[in-house]
């Protein structure tokens, strides 16, 4: 099973919900991604977790606040978004941190209003 | 800071044909090298990944090439077909960027039947 799943498929906010997204392998990766990805745009970078631990934080505003509650599981929760935060948002795992295939999930088209 | 510059940005084809993209990079020291497939508005599939020390793979009718010293990678395509319209990605993991992705803008292919 090569598969990484993503939920919501689709998510429509406006600029003061808080929402979460959330990202499960079970392909016993170590290390887990979040990456944003604007039409036409290669995917941006945004957190790296491995081993349920913070390793990578692209500068991203605190709005976004990831968390790896298991080594499945990876969630960002959503807070006070501007539209220019609409996007779709990627969630990708591999083996570990090193020389290895990255397996991405179909991600969440995210709007906010 | 590495670069990774994919080109063409477009190209059109008749079903049949044979067909390769493009990829190159700024600093030749890398892990390895990964292209990728993305229908639109969909999540990123891995077709194939090259070590830093291989020069090739292959799988099916697709073959990746890699020439680390010149910073050149190339995706060969054999005998297109319509399913293979889609955006192709290149990514590389640079040896000082922590396993970062960096990824190329892409390809965007039409194979027309």
């Amino acid at each position: 099973d090569t598969e990484v799943t993503q939920t919501p498929k689709h998510l429509v906010m406006g600029m003061t919900n808080k929402k979460s997204l959330k990202c499960e392998q079970h392909m016993g990766h170590r290390a887990m991604y979040w990456y944003k990805q604007k039409a036409k745009k290669p995917p941006e970078l945004m957190f790296v977790y491995s081993y349920e631990k913070l390793s990578i934080n692209e500068s991203v505003p605190s709005r976004f606040s990831p968390e790896c509650p298991n080594s499945s599981l990876l969630n960002l929760h959503l807070h006070a978004l501007q539209p220019e935060d609409s996007a779709l948002y990627l969630c990708a795992s591999s083996q570990t941190l090193a020389k290895e295939t990255q397996y991405f999930g179909p991600g969440t088209r995210l709007l906010v209003l | 800071k590495q670069e990774v510059t994919q080109i063409p940005a477009a190209l059109s084809v008749p079903e049949g044909e044979n067909l390769v993209l493009n990829c190159s990079f700024t600093d030749s020291a890398i892990y390895n090298l990964q292209w990728f497939r993305q229908d639109p508005g969909k999540g990123l599939t891995s077709l194939l990944l090259i070590q830093s020390s291989q020069r090739e793979q292959t799988s099916g009718r697709l073959n990746a090439s890699l020439d680390k010293s010149s910073g050149r990678s190339t995706l060969y395509i054999a005998a297109s077909q319509p399913g293979d319209s889609a955006t192709y990605l290149c990514a590389v993991i640079s040896s000082g960027s922590a396993r970062q992705l960096t990824f190329g803008s892409g390809t965007q292919l039409t194979v027309l039947p």
